[in-house]
């Protein structure tokens, strides 16, 4: 089945630093790519959506500067945290829509750790 | 606004023991609701889409199923390998509502003890 593949799973860095993650979808194109944060036992809460060749819709509360997401191609979406800080620690996990709609895929997840 | 919410927030079965989550939703049109297992520091596992109420979907000793204001996941005999965290997500109807944007529940946290 569709897979989407996200990386790095884990990252810890120092505070200042940017964190760059790579969202790919596999088998398929994914013309719409999703990023979610995740705090510990919380659920998932959309950031921003990814749109290819176009720029991100990013959800209210979201800084447009601090996560910088780019949809260069139908396989790839990243998102940049810029100048990291620890309240920016979490769990960041994108998603991507396929040409049958049906079924979202996910990715699995990457652990932000801001030092 | 849209909203989800999960009922019980942790749930502990011994296995064998047959019991139901619940996902209550409000939502402008429902294009879609989606449950998934989330395993700890993994992405959520997709399982069931239902578009309309009355439909029902099964997956081994899972059973989804939809109503106009709620939907059930149903457990049949669980297996301690069914711990883990289900999601409910709904995805709202609408001109301009990108596909995929979803809005989650809480989880429950289902714990099934051997």
């Amino acid at each position: 089945g569709a897979v989407v593949s996200q990386h790095p799973s884990r990252v810890i860095c120092k505070s200042g630093t940017s964190v760059k993650i790579e969202c790919r979808s596999l088998d398929f194109q994914a013309t719409t790519m999703f990023w979610y944060r995740q705090f510990p036992k919380q659920s998932l809460m959309l950031m921003a959506t990814s749109n290819e060749g176009s720029k991100a819709t990013y959800e209210q509360g979201v800084e447009k500067d601090k996560f910088l997401i780019n949809h260069a191609s139908l396989t790839l979406s990243t998102l940049t945290v810029t100048s990291a800080h620890p309240e920016d620690s979490s769990f960041y996990i994108c998603s991507a829509v396929g040409v049958t709609n049906e079924k979202l895929f996910f990715g699995s997840g990457t652990q932000l750790s801001v030092l | 606004e849209d909203q989800v919410t999960q009922s019980p927030e942790a749930l502990r079965l011994q296995e064998g023991e047959s019991s139901s989550l619940n996902c209550s939703y409000t939502v402008s049109g429902l294009r879609g609701l989606f449950w998934y297992r989330q395993d700890p520091g993994k992405g959520p596992e997709f399982l069931f889409t239902l578009y309309s109420a009355g439909e029902e979907k099964e997956k081994e000793r899972l059973k989804a199923t939809l109503t106009k204001k709620e939907s059930f996941l149903h457990i049949t005999a669980p297996k301690p390998e069914d711990s883990a965290t289900y999601l409910c997500a709904v995805l709202p109807g609408g001109g301009g509502t990108s596909y995929g944007k979803l809005t989650f529940g809480q989880g429950t946290i289902l714990t099934v003890h051997p």
